[in-house]
């Protein structure tokens, strides 16, 4: 069982804005500052946010993160069919003394 | 271009023993926090360990503390994870992954991967 809690699944067609949970707690999340990771099949994970809300550079502005308390939120606006993946949300935990990540959400473009 | 190849994976007994590499390239090794992060074909991420650009700092999950064991050699531009009482639950795909020049724990490039299979 993971740390951070995501939805095993989502889902959204073409155009639509899609929105993935993380929930954590106040040793990861509530302290520290949340990471998103997208994983094509097949592929390695690839940093999609960081620092919550920051995109790395290349990545489209369609992807945006947010983050209140213990809980974090990936959304997608736009869904493309290329967005059909597996998405992770990560994070420091000060008690564990190290990285915990989600479960992972497979996206599914209908 | 930016690189990390890993290598070293392979089958081993539990109890046994490897070592996994990873070569990095295209940028300053020595001035980036690195990772290691496992996969069980079709299951999630999981974090390993970590190791500061110095290498003084490095911590790993509890899950693996003790067995697993990450350093660097930043003149070789090489990063390693010594993997000793190897058990079946240590079988996943092994990937290296670089921190962002700014975090310590934002992965932004990542290696292929190298698969570890634990079995008799």
């Amino acid at each position: 069982q993971s740390v951070l809690t995501q939805p095993p699944s989502a889902s959204g067609t073409p155009g639509q804005r899609v929105t993935i949970s993380c929930s954590g707690s106040s040793s990861n999340i509530g302290s520290n500052s949340v990471i998103w990771y997208q994983q094509l099949p097949g592929a390695a994970p690839k940093l999609l946010i960081y620092r919550s809300n920051q995109r790395p550079s290349g990545v489209p502005d369609r992807f945006s993160g947010s983050k209140s308390g213990t809980s974090a939120s990936l959304a997608i606006s736009g869904l493309q069919s290329a967005d059909e993946a597996d998405y992770y949300c990560a994070a420091w935990d000060d008690s564990l003394n190290g990285v915990v990540f989600g479960g992972g959400t497979k996206l599914t473009v209908l | 271009e930016v690189q990390l190849v890993e290598s070293g994976g392979g089958l081993v007994q539990p109890g046994g023993s490897l070592r996994l590499y990873c070569a990095a390239s295209g940028f300053t090794f020595s001035s980036y926090w690195m990772h290691w992060v496992r996969q069980v074909p079709g299951k999630g991420l999981v974090w390993v360990s970590r190791i500061s650009s110095d290498e003084r700092i490095s911590s790993h999950a509890d899950s693996v503390k003790g067995r697993l064991t990450i350093s660097r050699d930043n003149a070789k531009n090489t990063l390693y994870l010594q993997m000793d009482s190897l058990k079946v639950e240590d079988t996943a795909v092994y990937y290296c992954a670089r921190a962002t020049s700014d975090t310590r724990n934002s992965l932004d490039v990542w290696g292929q991967g190298t698969m570890v299979t634990v079995s008799s």
